[in-house]
């Protein structure tokens, strides 16, 4: 059983560019969210996805957006980054149910 | 709305001893889960334990054990017999069961095992 794979593990961009970050869901889980992670804080919920359709969103401005795909890999999308986008983002993925969620390992953004 | 408070920071704890991290919790659902998840230098989020709210018996897992107040909102974590391993962030958090789509997470304490 595969783990929730997350890339690039760190990144580096300028203000105002646009980043897409990735996540590959655990094997058999057809839900996916996003957090962000500000340094020295708890991750806040940025949004799910659930068979290819959000159904759910944090409190995170339209320039976040995201997708997910029909093998229910997935992407974040930041665009006009500024300094404040600099974080761990984080993915987790569900089968539903239970709740059980397995998150990745996250992509480290630095915005410079 | 749903909000998440650890109160401890940072702790520390003698190897072979037992320590108590703290959090409170605040919503009006009665339908719901308790969380509490370990974060290691490694940066993955991984499952410590996990609460029912509409079980009364307080959850436990090999050496990490809960005590669930629920009328007073509060959900400890007691991890016994420390291990070096258990040096990691510890992030308690809430889910409402009925929609299930999110977590809100406390902002951690950062336990250090000594030996």
């Amino acid at each position: 059983e595969t783990g929730v794979t997350q890339s690039p593990t760190h990144l580096i961009k300028t203000r105002g560019q646009q980043v897409t970050l990735r996540c590959s869901s655990q094997s058999g889980h057809n839900t996916v969210s996003w957090y962000q992670q500000a340094l020295g804080q708890g991750p806040q919920f940025i949004f799910q996805y659930y068979r290819e359709e959000e159904n759910g969103r944090g409190n995170f401005p339209p320039r976040f957006s995201g997708l997910q795909f029909p093998n229910y890999s997935s992407e974040l999308n930041v665009n006009a980054l500024e300094l404040d986008d600099s974080a761990l983002y984080l993915c987790a993925s569900s089968s539903g149910g239970d709740y059980g969620y397995t998150f990745g390992s996250g992509t480290r953004l630095t915005v410079v | 709305a749903q909000t998440v408070t650890q109160s401890q920071p940072e702790m520390s704890v003698q190897e072979a001893e037992t320590v108590t991290l703290s959090c409170t919790y605040d919503t009006s659902e009665n339908n719901y889960y308790l969380f509490w998840y370990k974060q290691p230098p490694s940066r993955q989020m991984i499952l410590v334990i996990r609460q029912e709210a509409y079980k009364q018996q307080n959850a436990t897992e090999n050496r990490f054990s809960v005590n669930f107040q629920k009328a007073a909102k509060s959900f400890s974590l007691k991890i016994s017999d420390s291990q070096l391993g258990d040096t990691a962030m510890y992030f308690c958090a809430f889910m409402n069961r009925n929609t299930g789509n999110q977590f809100y997470f406390g902002t951690g304490t950062s336990l250090t095992v000594i030996p």
